[in-house]
């Protein structure tokens, strides 16, 4: 079955405290992997696209990367703003159009 | 600015009623999607349409109805018919395989 979990559910981090979120999938042809961010009452906003192992991408305090199983993105030394909900989605070919499978997200509280 | 539109923010639905969430796009895409998004899981597929006139189901399509008559818009009916319509609905649009982008949503719920 496709699949895509996201860990920790929740993670509290002092500000400047660095740590990673993870995304690990079990689908059958992996077209992309997204990150997107999402605060609350508000849509997701992309991220990052990542599209074959060994591929990262870097903005501001966050990198994201890519293996054949799992994604991470990683946080260095975060800032109170950083705080929202962390989603990644797998893109796969299916029913004759670009799938997106969805994680339940990480929720990030980074306090000062 | 180029953007995904949702109305209304906020929705209330009686016993039996039908209710319609908006959603226009001026980015240009041919593509657009509605996903539903609960407490603890990943978002859910509702339909998605991939051009004017044209549109296929999801994951859980059953309850609900669209439309796509214009590039620019996508509405969604929830009918009487969904029994767990509560939830926060979220528009999105993309072109082909690239990353979709997302509207703010509507959260319905029930009176």
């Amino acid at each position: 079955e496709d699949q895509v979990t996201q860990s920790p559910e929740a993670l509290r981090l002092q500000e400047g405290e660095s740590s990673s979120l993870n995304c690990s999938y079990t689908v059958s042809g992996l077209r992309g992997l997204f990150w997107y961010r999402q605060d609350p009452g508000k849509g997701p906003e992309f991220l990052f696209t990542l599209y074959s192992a060994g591929e990262e991408k870097e903005k501001e305090r966050l990198k994201a990367t890519l293996t054949k199983k799992e994604s991470f993105l990683h946080i260095t030394a975060p800032k109170p703003e950083d705080s929202a909900t962390y989603l990644c989605a797998v893109q796969m070919f299916s029913g004759g159009y670009n799938k997106l499978i969805f994680g339940a997200g990480t929720r990030l509280a980074v306090h000062p | 600015d180029g953007g995904i539109t949702q109305s209304p923010k906020y929705l209330f639905r009686k016993e039996g009623q039908n209710v319609t969430l908006s959603c226009e796009q001026n980015l240009n895409h041919d593509a657009m999607y509605w996903y539903r998004q609960d407490p603890g899981q990943g978002l859910r597929l509702i339909y998605y349409s991939q051009i004017v006139n044209d549109f296929q189901k999801g994951d859980i399509a059953e309850g609900y109805s669209v439309s796509r008559e214009k590039k620019e818009s996508f509405p969604l009916t929830v009918t009487s018919a969904q029994k767990n319509p509560t939830a926060f609905y979220l528009c999105a649009s993309s072109f082909s395989n690239q990353p979709q982008h997302f509207g703010d949503g509507t959260r319905l719920s029930i009176l």
